[in-house]
């Protein structure tokens, strides 16, 4: 079947600019995830979805990041006046259950020039 | 706090060689999941294994196996016979197991480069 998809793959942007990111989890996956991965490093929680509420969003770095998933499915991570230091490959992942193994997407490239 | 130390940054071997990827952990929590994903060049993730912490038997799937030692905290994982294809940086991965969110704490990775 369909694995988790995400858009755009590549996003380059202006500094101070606002930016949406997708993810479509795997069919009937409750547990979605989106992780930050910066060159060389492992990749970092920053938000968890059961169903359609932020159960643990200890991971986003500051109130400039939000991310929705109203009707349980697709996520939007969105992130405000974008700085440099944003730059990053954004993961996004779904289970079936918090706890399960997670299967990730491609990533969006997010370039903040 | 829980933390997850992959201290190979880099290893190289060529084809056909065993080689063994090195995980040791952190944390408080008496139950909980230990992962492995490989990250190939092409950048999407793949899932190798999830391993409880109540099962501390060895598991061999093909080429690869894994050695769960709760005692050493470690999570090592084995390449049998090293392939060209198994280059790639390859995470070991944390999570709580109860009352959790299932977030993964991952590893710094290890790059493993296999020569023909």
């Amino acid at each position: 079947g369909a694995g988790v998809s995400q858009t755009p793959s590549n996003k380059v942007t202006e500094k101070g600019k606002y930016v949406e990111l997708r993810c479509d989890p795997i069919s009937g996956h409750t547990a979605l995830y989106w992780y930050r991965q910066s060159l060389g490093q492992g990749p970092e929680f920053l938000i968890y979805f059961q169903g359609t509420g932020a159960a643990d969003d200890s991971g986003l770095p500051n109130d400039r990041f939000f991310a929705v998933r109203p009707e349980g499915s697709v996520s939007t991570l969105k992130i405000q006046r974008t700085e440099r230091g944003d730059s990053a490959v954004y993961l996004c992942a779904s289970s079936l259950s918090a706890g399960d193994e997670q299967y990730f997407g491609p990533g969006t490239r997010l370039t903040v020039t | 706090a829980q933390k997850v130390t992959q201290a190979q940054t880099e290893i190289s071997v060529v084809e056909k060689e065993d080689v063994t990827l090195d995980c040791v952990y952190e944390t408080r929590d008496t139950t909980y999941y230990l992962f492995w994903y490989k990250q190939p060049p092409s950048g999407e993730l793949v899932f190798l294994i999830r391993r409880n912490s109540f099962d501390e038997q060895n598991e061999i799937s093909g080429r690869y196996s894994w050695n769960f030692q709760k005692s050493t905290s470690s999570f090592n994982f084995t390449i049998t016979a090293s392939q060209v294809v198994d280059s790639a940086v390859y995470f070991c991965a944390l999570s709580e197991a109860y009352g959790n969110t299932g977030k993964l704490i991952f590893g710094q990775g290890t790059t493993l480069q296999v020569k023909p």
